[in-house]
């Protein structure tokens, strides 16, 4: 069985720009979730989707954003990107059921000039 | 202070040691409890999964939790080079929410 894909593994973009970042989950997950990664802060929980709709969402400003299609496939969002967005940002897709075990793809990294 | 705390390392320690990874924990409604790999460059995976109170071991790995501590584990037996990583920690409650710990970075030397 194939694992969590993310697309592109890196991006190099500058400041005031967007970006949108793309993640497939595991056959048969309806969850997906999005982590921001940093050395700093660890790892920072951003949304979950599942079935199409957003179901839980971390404290982060509204230029992240994200959404979720009927194959399960997910894509983030982030405009007017800031120094501070440069980090690692993971998708983790599971079953869907509460508490289910997360199984995270390899990320995405991003790094913002 | 963070809900899920975790010493950031780095542990140093020779092939065959003994590892004992630990994190501390705020939130009493934590149920679920979950220890990630994480090698460079890549995303983390699930090492352990375990539910309320207790020891879970797999092969070379055991995980502890203690709620009346609020305190979990893992211990590596017999560690090896492989096993270089960074261990994160995760836990939740009632919600979905999983809230990991920062990570410990782990070099297990030959």
């Amino acid at each position: 069985k194939a694992g969590v894909t993310q697309t592109p593994r890196y991006l190099i973009k500058t400041r005031g720009q967007q970006v949108t970042l793309s993640c497939s989950p595991i056959s048969g997950h309806r969850s997906v979730s999005w982590y921001q990664q940093t050395p700093g802060q660890g790892l920072q929980f951003l949304f979950e989707y599942f079935s199409e709709t957003q179901r839980n969402k971390g404290n982060f400003p509204g230029r992240f954003s994200g959404r979720q299609f009927s194959n399960s496939r997910s894509e983030m969002n982030v405009s007017t990107l800031e120094l501070g967005d440069s980090a690692l940002y993971l998708c983790a897709s599971m079953v869907g059921g509460a508490n289910s075990p997360l199984h995270f793809g390899n990320g995405t990294r991003l790094t913002v000039t | 202070q963070k809900e899920v705390e975790q010493d950031p390392g780095p542990l140093s320690v020779p092939e065959g040691a003994i590892v004992s990874l630990n994190c501390t924990y705020s939130n009493s409604a934590f149920q679920y409890f979950m220890w990630y790999r994480q090698y460079s460059r890549k995303g983390p995976e699930l090492l352990m999964y375990t539910y309320s109170s207790g020891n879970k071991e797999d092969g070379r790995f055991t995980a502890q939790v203690d709620k009346s501590s609020k305190y979990i584990s893992l211990f590596i037996r017999d560690s090896q080079p492989s096993d270089s990583a960074t261990y994160l920690c995760a836990m939740s409650g009632n919600t979905d929410k999983l809230i990991f710990g920062t990570g410990t970075r782990l070099q297990v030397f030959p």
